[in-house]
């Protein structure tokens, strides 16, 4: 199976900061990613797909890079409603699997 | 507009069986894959299972091979998830998702695996 290393696990940040998460997949997976974010109560909600490409409706501030094993998650300038964890996710082969989160607090 | 509807959850004792329920509509239900993610409390997010559109070919993660299967009733726009042998750690919420051209999440139902 293929893991996914995510860091940090948590992270401080203040509305305005610019945020970095990243991803570490245990083997290449192309582009085959995506970034979810998640506030409590709530199911995720996919911001990327395809490691780089904005979901429909989701802000600028939120970009990605990345292939093969090494993918980022960048939020420009946070803001209140972007406290919340957020997950990777890898389809390249099966079992898909997540990476651990990321709770911005 | 595309809904996805969770049903089934609820206790059940180790060892024992539940099925669950998703009812998709809003969509041409037969021409996609579908998923089954779960979300234990106060943990991350765990794949379960993928059946392709078709039902002939199925997916699971290791920590529910041979216990859970997932199959569909593409004629009632329904995706299932049998569990079988039960165990406390199968204790999560159970979302029925879609992700191929946009990014569907149901509501989720939970399963409460104790004695």
């Amino acid at each position: 199976d293929i893991q996914m290393t995510q860091s940090p696990s948590s992270l401080s940040a203040s509305v305005g900061d610019a945020v970095i998460i990243t991803c570490r997949a245990s083997q290449g997976i192309r582009k085959d990613l995506g970034w979810y974010q998640q506030t409590p109560g709530k199911a995720p909600k996919r911001l990327i797909y395809a490691a780089s490409t904005l979901q429909s409706g989701v802000p600028s501030r939120f970009s990605a890079t990345g292939s093969g094993t090494e993918f980022t998650l960048i939020i420009s300038s946070l803001q209140p409603e972007d406290f919340a964890t957020y997950y990777c996710l890898q389809h390249n082969s099966y079992p898909w699997t997540f990476g651990q989160g990321t709770t911005v607090e | 507009e595309v809904q996805l509807v969770e049903s089934g959850g609820g206790l059940v004792q180790p060892g024992g069986s539940l099925r669950l329920s998703c009812s998709a509509s809003g969509f041409t239900f037969s021409s996609y894959s579908m998923h089954w993610v779960r979300q234990a409390p106060g943990r991350g997010l765990e794949y379960v299972s993928t059946i392709r559109a078709n039902g002939d070919d199925t997916f699971y993660a290791e920590a529910v091979k041979g216990r859970f299967t997932i199959s569909r009733d593409n004629s009632n726009n329904t995706l299932y998830l049998q569990m079988t042998s039960v165990r406390p750690e199968d204790t999560a919420v159970y979302y029925c998702v879609r992700l191929a051209n946009g990014d569907y999440w149901g509501r989720g139902s939970l399963v409460i695996v104790s004695s």
